[in-house]
């Protein structure tokens, strides 16, 4: 069973650009979690996906960053314009029901906002 | 607010030094109470669930055990290959959310 992947592994960008993140589950997985972790500080808690629909969203700091899952398998997180606080580490992870104890996390995507 | 405070911060261990981690929590009714393991570059990766008081669970060298107020992640004999981020995190019974809160981490090192 291949695990959580996600694309890129790194991104530099400038302050003002635009980047999209891609987060692909463990296939069968229908709940995806979004999850940053700023350098120094614990991970945080950005959005739950059920499949293609956002379960909650508490954790998104600003409509800067927009969420999406269509058709239920891969997601995508896009931040536009990217700010120099955006940097930091973000993390995919999935399980197969919704409260399940153990989360299959991808090894993250390092965001680097110059 | 739920709140996972994680002691020590940095640990240094010689092989085969056995120590204890500690996580400390304040939750609003516990559901569940979470053991990763990060090396460098990766995600975290699931060690153990406990949910109650006086629960333990065991997986090789790592032993995690539960009171109301704080869990330990006993390290028995360790070798280098323990060396790693230690990352707890509670998930609250109330709300139907189930997101976990997460700690800042342990960062373990153990020379061989």
């Amino acid at each position: 069973e291949a695990g959580v992947t996600q694309f890129p592994s790194h991104s530099v960008i400038e302050k003002g650009q635009t980047v999209t993140l891609r987060c692909d589950p463990i296939s069968g997985h229908d709940n995806l979690y979004w999850y940053r972790r700023v350098m120094g500080k614990e991970i945080k808690f950005l959005l739950h996906f059920v499949k293609e629909s956002k379960q909650d969203e508490s954790g998104m700091p600003n409509n800067r960053f927009l969420a999406e899952r269509t058709g239920g398998t891969y997601s995508t997180l896009k931040v536009q314009p990217a700010e120099l606080e955006d940097s930091g580490v973000y993390f995919c992870a999935s399980t197969r029901r919704q409260g399940g104890d153990e989360q299959f996390f991808g090894p993250g995507t390092r965001l680097t906002v110059l | 607010e739920d709140q996972v405070t994680q002691s020590p911060e940095a640990l240094r261990l010689q092989e085969g030094e056995s120590s204890s981690l500690n996580c400390s929590y304040t939750v609003s009714g516990l559901r569940g109470l979470f053991w990763y393991r990060q090396d460098p570059g990766k995600g975290p990766e699931f060690l153990f669930t406990l949910y109650s008081a006086g629960e333990e669970k065991e997986k090789e060298r790592l032993k995690a055990t539960l009171t109301k107020k704080e869990s330990f992640l006993h390290i028995t004999a360790p070798k280098p290959e323990d060396s790693a981020t230690y990352l707890c995190a509670v998930q609250a019974a109330s709300g139907g959310s189930y997101i976990p809160t997460f700690g800042r981490g342990t960062s373990l090192i153990v020379h061989p």
